[in-house]
C-alpha cells in the first residue's frame, strides 16, 4: 500500500522560505514521477511541480524561480523548498504520486503553509 | 494556458438520482482529462482518467465521457458517500484543474 506523509508546513512571513517534506512507503520516489499540488483555502487545485525518475524537474509559472523540487532516495523522500514566500502561497500542499499521464493516483493528507505578517 | 470550465458550480441531488457533472476546456486537450473527487478535509481521490477509464477501486457507478473540449462525469445513482466535490483536470499541456462542483444532498 503506498503512504504519503507531508510535514514541514507552518506559519511564514512574506520573504521566508519553508521545506516541505513528504516520507514515501510502498513506492520508490527515485522510480516514479512525483509532485506536489497545492490548495489555497476555499478554493480549487494548482499543480505546482513534477520530477521525473530521470530528476528532470518542472514547474508551474507561478513558482519558477522560486520552489525546487527535490528527493532523497536514501530516505525515500520528495522535498519541496520554497524561496520568496509570498501570501498568494497560502495553502495546503499535497504530495503525490504521478500515474497514467499527468494524473495524481496516491496523495498525503496535506500540509497548511501559512504566509503572513 | 488551458483554462477548465466546471458546471453547475454546485448541483443538488437526492440520494439514488443520477448527477451530470460538466467540464470544458479552452482546447482541445483530446483525451487527456481526469476527474477527482474531493470531501471536506481530505485529500483528493483519482476517479477517471484519459477521460473515461475509471482508476482502481472506483465504482461503476462513476463514468467519464467526452474529448475535446467537452466532458461529462455521471454519477448513476447517488449514494451517501458520494456528497463531495469534483474536480476535473487537463493533461494536455501543463496540467490545470477546473473550479470544481460541489455535490450537495437535496
Amino acid at each position: 500500500e503506498v503512504r504519503l506523509v507531508e510535514s514541514g508546513g507552518g506559519l511564514i512571513q512574506p520573504g521566508g522560505s519553508l521545506r516541505l517534506s513528504c516520507a514515501a512507503s510502498g513506492l520508490s520516489v527515485s522510480s516514479t514521477y512525483m509532485s506536489w499540488v497545492r490548495q489555497a483555502p476555499g478554493k480549487g487545485l494548482e499543480w505546482v511541480c513534477i520530477i521525473y525518475n530521470d530528476g528532470r524537474t518542472y514547474y508551474a509559472d507561478s513558482v519558477r524561480g522560486r520552489f525546487t523540487i527535490s528527493r532523497d532516495n536514501s530516505r525515500n523522500t520528495l522535498y519541496l523548498q520554497m524561496n520568496g514566500l509570498r501570501v498568494d502561497d497560502t495553502a495546503v500542499y499535497y504530495c503525490g504520486r504521478v500515474g497514467h499521464g499527468y494524473t495524481i493516483d496516491s496523495w498525503g493528507q496535506g500540509t497548511r503553509v501559512t504566509v503572513s505578517s | 494556458e488551458i483554462v477548465m470550465t466546471q458546471s453547475p458550480a454546485s448541483l443538488s441531488v437526492s440520494p439514488g438520482e443520477k448527477a451530470t457533472l460538466s467540464c470544458r476546456a479552452s482546447q482541445s486537450v483530446s483525451s487527456n482529462l481526469a476527474w477527482y473527487q474531493q470531501k471536506p478535509g481530505q485529500a483528493p481521490r483519482l476517479l477517471i482518467y484519459i477521460a473515461s477509464t475509471r482508476a482502481t477501486g472506483i465504482p461503476a457507478r462513476f463514468s467519464g465521457s467526452g474529448s475535446g473540449t467537452e466532458f461529462t462525469l455521471t454519477i448513476s445513482s447517488l449514494q451517501s458517500e458520494d456528497f463531495a466535490t469534483y474536480y476535473c483536470q487537463q493533461y494536455m499541456r501543463w496540467p490545470s484543474f477546473g473550479g470544481g462542483t460541489k455535490v450537495e444532498i437535496k
